[in-house]
């Protein structure tokens, strides 16, 4: 079977300072792979995706960025933190055909202070 | 920019009656799917349907979409307490299989 895992659960980082989210698949091969963020209370906005090793598609240009540098694993970054950055991350993979639903890991609470 | 757009934003009910949320999508899609979150966790896939279907069912939970109207239902019929949560409609674009996009949410509350 197939697990997904996100780390930390929780973060608290200065403003300024850098940031490095990863997550992890297991038991499957070639998944597509998705950054999402979530702002209190509002919807899931879509951040990066990737359907292979070193394919990286963003869809909101922001101070983030994302790498896959294996197949199974897929890493948020930023160099430098603003407050705007807060709110609930999540790391999701898709199998890489057919017709499928995605799932979710537990998400990663990040405050910027 | 989000594809689906859940109504209403929040709904409350009574144990045992019947849940309906709507989504509104904009573009073609391969396929609408509907998500929960329960709050502060991660989401879990409901259903799946494709642009072909126009009805599903999977326990007390009812999908339909028509396509040429650009929406979808999810029915959740005999709720419970433990249906309290938020419900997602999710779409994957008509020309990519890769792109999954999420609407803002129906927040659900079951009330015993």
């Amino acid at each position: 079977s197939q697990t997904i895992h996100q780390w930390p659960a929780t973060l608290v980082q200065p403003v300024g300072s850098p940031l490095s989210l990863e997550c992890t698949v297991e038991g499957t091969s070639n998944p597509n792979l998705y950054w999402y963020r979530q702002a209190a209370g509002r919807g899931l906005q879509l951040l990066f995706y990737s359907v292979g090793i070193g394919q990286i598609s963003s869809e909101v240009p922001q101070n983030l960025s994302a790498s896959r540098p294996q197949d199974r694993q897929f890493i948020l970054s930023s160099k430098k933190l603003l407050l705007s950055d807060s709110g609930f991350y999540l790391c999701a993979w898709r199998f890489g055909t057919g017709v499928t639903e995605a799932f979710f890991g537990q998400g990663t609470r990040l405050t910027v202070v | 920019s989000q594809q689906g757009e859940e109504d209403p934003q929040a709904l409350s009910i009574q144990e045992g009656e019947n849940a309906t949320m709507n989504c509104s999508y904009k573009t073609s899609i391969n396929n609408l799917q509907w998500y929960r979150q329960n709050s502060g966790r991660g989401l879990v896939h409901l259903i799946l349907i494709r642009s072909n279907e126009r009805e599903k069912h999977s326990g007390r939970l009812r999908v339909t979409l028509d396509t040429s109207k650009k929406s979808s239902s999810l029915l959740i019929t005999a709720s419970r307490a433990a249906d309290t949560a938020s419900y997602f409609c999710a779409t994957v674009f008509g020309g990519s299989n890769y792109k999954l996009t999420f609407g803002k949410g129906t927040l659900l509350t079951v009330n015993p």
